[in-house]
């Protein structure tokens, strides 16, 4: 299965603190995709890295990527309340021209005002 | 900013009941998909669909399932004999290109069945 696995499940931290998420994945992959999902709603797009990228920046988002050890972080610096919600890690497992992802099973972050 | 859509937001329906979940993704994305995420558990996929063909489907995606692209806007699921374990949130997503690989998700369809 292509399926990540997120780590931890969940995480609560105070307002103002850094959150570190990591997932791990099973096989080769030309690109992992973080989303968020805010309770009961659709799963919102945060960000890509290739498989030859490292690291990459969004705001107040970095994601690395470890090809080698097939695993992927996600940090969010600063957080606020407003970031509580789950994150997921996908990678894509389609077979023919379509982007299936494949998604872990989420990491649940409440930020603490 | 496009969205996708999808109607309803919430469909009770008796076992054994047809059930058909309306999505229109974003207006010239090529590739649409449906996802299912059972209360509390990850975000599963279904069936991916491309050219008005399945390119995809999971094992869950079983003979009860099938989806349709009527009128080239919509994007429907159909259930044809809806099962307790059906019950799930589902997610219809659409994708641009095959190269632009962000997927734009809808807000989903919350299915009870009793």
């Amino acid at each position: 299965s292509q399926q990540g696995e997120e780590d931890p499940q969940a995480l609560s931290i105070q307002e103002g603190e850094n959150a570190t998420m990591n997932c791990s994945y099973k096989t080769s992959i030309n690109n992992l995709q973080w989303y968020r999902q805010n309770s009961g709603r659709g799963l919102v797009h945060l960000i890509l890295i290739r498989s030859n990228e490292r690291e990459k920046h969004s705001g107040r988002l970095r994601v690395t990527l470890d090809t080698s050890k097939k695993s992927s972080s996600l940090l969010i610096t600063a957080s606020r309340a407003a970031d509580t919600a789950s994150y997921f890690c996908a990678t894509p497992g389609g077979q023919t021209g379509a982007n299936n992802l494949f998604f872990g099973t989420g990491t649940r972050l409440t930020v603490i005002p | 900013e496009p969205e996708v859509t999808q109607t309803p937001s919430h469909q009770v329906t008796q076992m054994g009941q047809e059930v058909i979940l309306r999505c229109v993704p974003i207006s010239n994305h090529l590739y649409f998909y449906w996802y299912r995420q059972i209360l509390g558990q990850k975000v599963e996929f279904l069936v991916s669909f491309y050219n008005n063909e399945i390119s995809e489907k999971s094992e869950i995606f079983d003979d009860q399932f099938s989806v349709e692209r009527p009128d080239g806007s919509n994007f429907t699921l159909k259930i044809r004999s809806t099962k307790l374990e059906d019950s799930a949130m589902y997610f219809c997503a659409s994708q641009q290109t095959d190269t632009n690989e962000k997927l734009f998700f809808g807000s989903g369809t919350q299915l009870s069945v009793l």
